[in-house]
């Protein structure tokens, strides 16, 4: 069954340094989202993208964030100098439609120190 | 923007029925949907309301009120592998999902 992977699992890293999340979205998927879930809150939405194009994003989503889709396959998200809030789990999510199932990659944990 | 409201934390014995509320607040509005997330678990996806009405996908069935900006979701004959978190989630924009608060659900033998 096709799936959404994500790399790394899990990422540890010294505040300030940039950070690069990857994510393989299920192959004939349109449409991507980036989410965060801080442990044991909600899960928050970051951005979402088509078409090579951010479609929607949230006030989280700030200047220190990226988004980039370098070839067909791979799909990710950077920061660039990290803050100890942005310790999170971070979730990637594709869908062929506007409406319905966003399925979603295990994640990525990232630990800021 | 959007909001969402759900309760916290219900409790329900193994094999009763159990309903989750979910209230929205959304400029934009284009379906209501339910995902699962076991604890340390990506979310999946449980079912997608446009419409007002009742929607059954075996044991959970999902109900939308738009005039009222609130929906459900409903679990019946609970198992012990139904403990979980459940998050409604609105469709609010061109390509936005905005998820819930969170509801931990604990079922009990």
């Amino acid at each position: 069954e096709p799936e959404v992977t994500q790399t790394p699992s899990h990422q540890v890293t010294q505040m300030g340094q940039e950070v690069i999340l990857r994510c393989v979205p299920i192959s004939n998927h349109l449409y991507f989202y980036w989410y965060r879930q801080i442990l044991g809150q909600k899960v928050e939405f970051l951005v979402s993208f088509y078409n090579n194009e951010i479609s929607e994003k949230s006030e989280i989503f700030d200047d220190q964030f990226s988004v980039e889709r370098p070839d067909g396959s791979n799909f990710t998200l950077k920061i660039r100098s990290t803050k100890l809030e942005d310790s999170a789990m971070y979730f990637c999510a594709s869908t062929d439609s506007l409406t319905g199932e966003l399925f979603f990659g295990e994640g990525s944990r990232l630990t800021v120190l | 923007g959007q909001s969402l409201e759900q309760p916290s934390e219900v409790t329900a014995v193994e094999g009763a029925i159990v309903q989750i509320n979910c209230t929205y607040q959304t400029s934009g509005f284009y379906g209501l949907s339910w995902y699962q997330q076991h604890d340390g678990g990506a979310p999946t996806f449980l079912s997608y309301n446009a419409l007002d009405g009742l929607e059954e996908t075996g044991r959970f069935s999902s109900f939308l009120s738009r005039s009222d900006s609130y929906g459900y979701l409903l679990l019946q004959e609970l198992q012990m592998k139904d403990s979980a978190s459940y998050f409604c989630a609105v469709h609010g924009g061109y390509q936005k999902v905005t998820f819930g608060t969170g509801t931990k659900l604990q079922v009990i033998p």
